[in-house]
């Protein structure tokens, strides 16, 4: 089993809200980890978004908008990218990344669809 | 403005070697990580590793050990990613990415990619 698992796809439309989830592996708990997220498009080296770990653990990218945010769910052990007011330039796949292991681990990434 | 320019696209024999240049600028080469990260055609990230630009010191990850080799010339500000005995399977794009800290910190500023295609 991946340590981390996103869907490989997601669609929304102009102006909604889209979560994308990265589900961290069975006996790994998502509360001791930092989560990266990454932004790439295609033909476009990956560009950083933000990091989350809680409310007073967090960061956000040099330039990323505000409308993307992250969070976690406790409940089903993975790290949240929320983006909201979605754009046609959100367009995009969307990595999530942690540290594990001495070892940074990527997701498989979600492909987003806009429209 | 802080950038990372990469050499470009190679075309090797399988066997062969390569080596892929990453040139930064716009700030202290030397206060920065420098990770590398391979994408596969149509494939997600994989990080391979990072190097130490202050001791050269690399650390490889769990599958790119032996082939693939992490250098420095700092005089010039540059890493670079040497694999040797090429094979049809390390066709890819391969990013170097610099980060705060060689662990759990984000890599902010990537450079464009260098596409490697092993072909015979």
């Amino acid at each position: 089993q991946a340590v981390l698992t996103q869907p490989s796809s997601l669609s929304a439309s102009p102006g909604a809200s889209a979560s994308l989830t990265c589900t961290l592996r069975s006996g790994i708990n998502v509360g001791t980890y930092r989560i990266y997220w990454y932004q790439q498009k295609p033909g476009s080296p990956p560009q950083y978004l933000l990091r989350y770990k809680s409310d007073s653990d967090k960061q956000q990218g040099s330039g990323v908008p505000s409308r993307f945010s992250g969070s976690k769910d406790a409940s089903a052990n993975a790290g949240i990218l929320l983006i909201s007011g979605l754009q046609s330039e959100d367009e995009a796949d969307y990595y999530c990344m942690i540290w594990h292991s001495s070892a940074l681990v990527f997701g498989g990434g979600t492909k987003l669809t806009v429209l | 403005q802080v950038q990372l320019v990469q050499s470009g696209s190679e075309l090797k024999k399988p066997g062969a070697s390569v080596k892929v240049s990453c040139k930064a600028s716009g700030y202290t080469f030397t206060s920065y990580a420098m990770n590398w990260v391979r994408q596969a055609p149509g494939q997600g990230l994989e990080w391979m590793g990072w190097i130490n630009t202050n001791t050269g010191n690399p650390t490889y990850a769990q599958g790119f050990t032996g082939r693939f080799v992490f250098s420095l010339d700092t005089s010039v500000s540059t890493a670079y990613l040497q694999i040797s005995s090429l094979k049809a399977e390390d066709t890819a794009v391969y990013y170097c990415a610099r980060s705060y800290c060689g662990g759990d910190c984000s890599q902010d500023y990537w450079g464009q990619g260098t596409l490697v295609t092993v072909s015979s």
